[in-house]
């Protein structure tokens, strides 16, 4: 069965710097998350898009910003890159923000930041 | 995370059971997870519990689940030492406040052969 597809899989990019992190959800989905996960932690939320629209917003700097495309792809632009977002950044994809409790990831990206 | 607890490590020999527990604090929460995450690789969703119910069995796996002390546990019967993982439990509170979901810190499960 499709999976969610990340690109790229690593991504290696100095302070200061800007990043794209693109994410293709399962067919058929309409919601996407971003989430990070900092070494030895769990993830956290960054933010959902549902049928192109933002649906929720959790923790996410205001560096970050993020947009669903009419075919449904998400991109997580990044600027200003620091230290501290070395990371590693899942998107997550479901069917539905009201109905679906699956949410099914992708393999993440590795951002690290020197 | 700060609403949701996990222990940190747990080792069993392979063919036990094991047992992963988690506590979450907010009695709002309508769906419970459970996600399995290998080394460098990405966040597999293995079970997940509705919180009407008490109990939800997958093949080898058994989510029990006490609402009154909110209370969850992941059993994994005849453990094998590809279920060496990080396991994740993780909340959410769909419909009222979105879907996204607060995780745990993780559980490391280490197998012995």
């Amino acid at each position: 069965a499709a999976g969610v597809i990340q690109s790229p899989r690593h991504l290696i990019k100095e302070k200061r710097e800007t990043a794209t992190l693109k994410c293709y959800p399962i067919p058929r989905h309409d919601t996407v998350y971003w989430y990070q996960q900092g070494p030895g932690q769990d993830p956290q939320f960054l933010i959902s898009f549902y049928e192109k629209m933002q649906s929720d917003k959790g923790s996410i700097p205001d560096r970050f910003s993020a947009q669903q495309f009419s075919d449904y792809h998400s991109e997580l632009n990044m600027s200003s890159l620091e230290l501290g977002d070395s990371a590693l950044y899942f998107c997550a994809s479901s069917s539905g923000t009201g109905g679906s409790y699956e949410q099914y990831f992708g393999p993440g990206t590795r951002l690290t930041v020197t | 995370g700060e609403d949701v607890e996990q222990s940190l490590f747990l080792s069993v020999r392979e063919g036990d059971s094991s047992v992963i527990n988690c506590t979450y604090t907010d009695s709002s929460s309508t769906y419970l997870y459970w996600y399995k995450q290998e080394p460098g690789a990405g966040l597999q969703l293995l079970t997940y519990i509705f919180s009407n119910m008490d109990m939800k069995q997958d093949q080898r796996l058994t989510v029990l689940l006490n609402k009154k002390d909110k209370h969850l546990s992941l059993r994994i019967a005849d453990t094998q030492t590809g279920d060496s993982a990080i396991y994740f439990c993780a909340e959410s509170k769909l419909p009222e406040a979105g879907n996204m979901l607060t995780f745990g810190g993780g559980t490391r499960l280490m197998v012995k052969p």
